[in-house]
């Protein structure tokens, strides 16, 4: 079924190990997206991708890295968690890049740096 | 800078009841205008956009471009309608902008 997928849902980690969080979609759209969200505020963009090895920074600054090698494939990188980090991760895709179509959201990651 | 405000973190109401969820921009632009919603344990999904006018669960917004703003209304609030609903302008640029969002809770 065409989707897009995040994993993992939920993770707790230590501080200091590098993470990495998935996103893969089916629907081969060319634009990507990762939000952050803290409880009860906005959604922030913190990365996009127009297509494959296109990647920009978002309005919110963001410690993490993101890669697009393949169309479907959009992972998070954080090289080194930090209490800091601790959100929800949301990826979207797109089927253009003009808004008028809307964007499709994966399920999110929770994560938690202890 | 653009922003998006929605105004009540939290809003009740009675079932039959009708309810307006109000959001408010800022920019000297014209965005196109989204609701996203996000029922419990449920994604993030578009609710509606208008640009297309269109009228989604019941559920209608109006552009008041001279108070900029896109307030979402429905006559009569059903329970299923208790969500979290995202007011989402969309400036040309490559981004939605959302807002804080708005819990709306339809008690029985």
């Amino acid at each position: 079924e065409a989707d897009i997928y995040q994993t993992p849902r939920y993770l707790v980690i230590g501080t200091g190990k590098k993470i990495t969080l998935e996103c893969s979609q089916t629907m081969g759209h060319d634009k990507m997206y990762w939000y952050q969200q803290d409880p009860g505020m906005e959604l922030h963009l913190i990365h996009y991708s127009y297509g494959v090895n296109s990647t920009e920074k978002g309005d919110l600054s963001s410690e993490s890295t993101v890669s697009r090698i393949r169309t479907e494939h959009f992972p998070l990188t954080l090289e080194s968690a930090r209490p800091s980090h601790t959100s929800q991760y949301l990826c979207a895709s797109s089927e253009d890049g003009t808004g008028k179509v809307g964007y499709t959201f994966g399920s999110g990651t929770r994560l938690t740096v202890v | 800078a653009q922003r998006v405000t929605q105004p009540e973190k939290l809003l009740s109401v009675f079932k039959g009841a009708p309810v307006e969820l109000k959001c408010n921009y800022s920019y000297s632009g014209s965005p196109e205008l989204f609701w996203y919603v996000q029922y419990s344990r449920q994604r993030l999904q578009l609710l509606l956009r208008h640009i297309s006018r269109e009228s989604i669960k019941g559920f209608t917004a109006d552009l008041n471009k001279g108070e900029t703003s896109f307030h979402l209304k429905k006559p009569f609030a059903q329970e299923e309608d208790s969500a979290m609903y995202y007011c989402a302008p969309w400036w040309a640029g490559n981004q939605f902008y959302f807002g804080t969002g708005t819990s709306l809770t339809v008690i029985p």
